[in-house]
């Protein structure tokens, strides 16, 4: 396994276009997370998966902001009429279930950096 | 929602030099990890920490749980450049998913 695979690296898109990234996790992980950093800043939880249920949403994740995990493999992360504001790096992490991943700690991607211009 | 709080947000100090940054809070975490992230890189996990008073060292990395489960800290003996990046501590992990503090940027100058 190579870890936690997304793509694309970097995105630059145009105010107002939609946006699609996707995120492999390692297989044996059950949890998937999505998290959005903005420079200087830690990680902010956006959203996670347990197999194919998205279990928790962050009030970050405004209603232009989708996730799926449609077959509880890989994810992909949406942002429809994007914003200048929504220019960040955007983080997927995977873990196994509850406290084996409290423990275990999650492991991260390389993030997928968008621009909105 | 359980906060974390980094310090110092900044630090740059001479290669060869001691350090410490802390990670506070006021609420009691069953256990709280560390990362180190690169710039253009994901976090990468260092330690993870779960009893209170409990010491792990990694290398020249010396990290502490307190007591209370409220904070923790990591010290670096003889600073390399190599250890430049943006430390963060995280706690929680349950429903909401892991909380991260802002973190230390740390440059260590040759």
């Amino acid at each position: 396994d190579t870890g936690v695979s997304q793509d694309p690296r970097h995105k630059i898109t145009k105010r107002g276009q939609n946006v699609t990234f996707r995120c492999d996790p390692i297989s044996e992980h059950n949890r998937l997370y999505w998290y959005r950093q903005t420079l200087g800043q830690g990680p902010e939880f956006l959203t996670y998966f347990q197999n194919e249920a998205q279990l928790e949403k962050s009030r970050l994740l405004s209603d232009r902001f989708s996730a799926e995990r449609p077959k509880g493999s890989f994810s992909t992360l949406e942002i429809q009429r994007t914003e200048q504001g929504d220019s960040a790096m955007y983080l997927c992490a995977s873990s196994l279930s509850g406290g084996e991943g409290a423990i275990y700690g999650y492991t991260f991607g390389s993030g997928t950096r968008l621009t909105v211009v | 929602t359980q906060l974390l709080e980094q310090s110092p947000q900044f630090l740059s100090i001479q290669e060869g030099e001691n350090l410490t940054v802390y990670c506070n809070s006021s609420s009691v975490f069953s256990s709280l990890q560390w990362y180190r992230q690169e710039p253009g890189e994901g976090p990468v996990l260092l330690v993870t920490v779960v009893t209170g008073g409990e010491v792990k060292k990694l290398k020249r990395l010396t990290f502490q749980f307190g007591d209370a489960r409220k904070d923790s800290s990591l010290h670096i003996t003889a600073a390399q450049t190599g250890d430049t990046g943006l430390y963060l501590c995280a706690g929680g992990g349950g429903a909401d998913g892991l909380t991260f503090g802002k973190g230390t940027h740390l440059i260590i100058q040759p």
